[in-house]
């Protein structure tokens, strides 16, 4: 079982659509959560962090589930611009070591 | 604030060649880390560096890849055959110490191995 899996995708929504992906990961001793967004031939960058509270940020809202071993992120109002690759990332453990999902690619239609 | 820097960002080499990759991290930056990524995949760790002390080399294929980082600043990939399978964009990014600090990539060096 890979350690951080991802919705396969790819996802093509219209404008205004909301989007949600889901990840699982394997590591229960996983301590921090995160989505990149990574746009074509471009390198990752820190959309958010995932809290267990719950977070959001603007049109983006992330939930983590430590039970369930489950992080989602919902987009709101999808726009062109939201197009991308996202990548869900755990920390699993003390050495601040990031391991990706295989990312889900997103694109939103005109 | 400078981001970190990669270099080449494109290279082209036959099989059983060798290639070299560069990285500057961000100033002051103490851990940096090499990440393969493979078109299709999520990147994949290699080496994560503190200062000049590797932390975590345990996917880095040893009998091909090596790196350092001397001086704890700069640091350099190396691959000693290339096989086809390397081809994949090589990312380096870099992060202050403490907890919580945001990991920053370079922009990668894609390697295409013909």
């Amino acid at each position: 079982r890979k350690e951080v899996e991802q919705d396969p995708g790819p996802f093509n929504v219209p404008e205004g659509a909301t989007v949600a992906f889901n990840c699982t990961y394997s590591n229960s001793a996983s301590q921090s959560f995160f989505w990149y967004r990574q746009d074509c031939r471009k390198e990752p960058k820190l959309l958010m962090s995932v809290y267990s509270s719950g977070n959001e940020d603007g049109r983006f809202t992330a939930q983590l589930n430590r039970a369930s071993q489950y992080i989602s992120l919902l987009i709101r109002d999808s726009k062109l611009s939201d197009s991308a690759t996202y990548l869900c990332v755990a920390n699993g453990g003390s050495n601040y070591k990031l391991t990706f999902g295989k990312g889900t690619l997103l694109t939103v239609n005109p | 604030e400078a981001g970190v820097a990669q270099s080449p960002r494109y290279k082209i080499i036959e099989k059983r060649q060798s290639v070299a990759f560069w990285c500057n991290p961000i100033s002051g930056h103490a851990t940096l880390y090499w990440y393969q990524q493979i078109l299709g995949q999520g990147p994949k760790l290699l080496i994560q560096f503190q200062n000049n002390g590797v932390v975590d080399d345990s996917q880095l294929p040893k009998d091909r890849f090596s790196a350092e980082r001397l001086k704890g600043v700069d640091s350099t990939l190396k691959i000693q055959p290339a096989k086809l399978e390397d081809s994949a964009v090589y990312l380096c990014a870099s992060r202050a110490s403490g907890r919580g600090y945001e990991q920053y990539f370079g922009p990668g060096t894609r390697l295409t191995v013909t």
